[in-house]
């Protein structure tokens, strides 16, 4: 069974950092690519940032591009974001997700969430 | 960017009802339109891939259409559980870019 286990969220204050992590099972890890997409308070989903089954490729939405850092550790099958400069905006539901394949860019598989919230 | 627009924003029908969704492209995505369905409180389910592929052990009931600009995301005879909002999302262009979402409400 796949399973997908974010974990990392909180509350922080603006400017400050955060790592999420994506505990992963069920699946051949470093077969697939992995992504994260959020989900503000209220609203629909934003795709944040993308990287690639062996992790030589990593994308990211212009809005966290510079701040966010996406990677990944397949001696542990697990995912990670590390979030630098954190605005108000940055505020969701964060969602790790496996994509159908290598590198297809769809998501069959999501976890559970967790919640960033910043604020002062 | 590329901008995917859902319409209608609501759509509220009766159980064995026909659901028409539709998602509209800012310019050709070919067919790299995914559907996704999420229930309150809980993560989104992939319902449907590259247009009309339906995701393991999605129902029948649920029907992808549509290439370039226009796509259709067709739910036949609803039942009280696909009460819910649903989003596209394209993966033809970086960046990957998700739909405004249509609820769907079950009368």
């Amino acid at each position: 069974e796949v399973q997908l286990l974010e974990s990392g969220g909180g509350l922080v204050q603006p400017g400050g950092s955060l790592r999420l992590s994506c505990a992963t099972s069920g699946f051949i890890f470093s077969n697939y690519a992995m992504s994260w997409v959020r989900q503000a308070p209220g609203k629909g989903l934003e795709w944040v940032s993308s990287i690639t089954n062996n992790g030589d490729r990593t994308a990211y939405a212009d809005s966290v591009k510079g701040r966010f850092t996406i990677s990944r550790d397949p001696s542990k099958n697990t995912l990670h974001l590390q979030m630098y400069s954190l605005r108000a905006e940055d505020t969701a539901v964060y969602y790790c997700a496996k994509d159908v394949g290598e590198v297809r860019w769809n998501f069959d598989y999501w976890g559970q969430g967790t919640l960033v919230t910043v604020s002062s | 960017e590329i901008v995917l627009t859902q319409s209608p924003a609501t759509l509220s029908l009766s159980p064995g009802e026909r659901a028409t969704l539709s998602c509209r492209a800012s310019q050709s995505i070919s067919i790299y339109l995914a559907w996704y369905q999420q229930k309150v409180g809980r993560a989104p389910r992939l319902l449907i891939y590259d247009a009309s592929t339906r995701a393991t052990g999605i129902p029948a009931r649920f029907s992808g259409s549509g290439s370039g600009t226009d796509f259709t995301l067709t739910i036949s005879g609803l039942e009280p559980e696909d009460s819910a909002v649903y989003y596209c999302q394209q993966r033809s262009t970086w960046p990957l870019t998700f739909g405004g979402g249509t609820k769907v409400e079950i009368k």
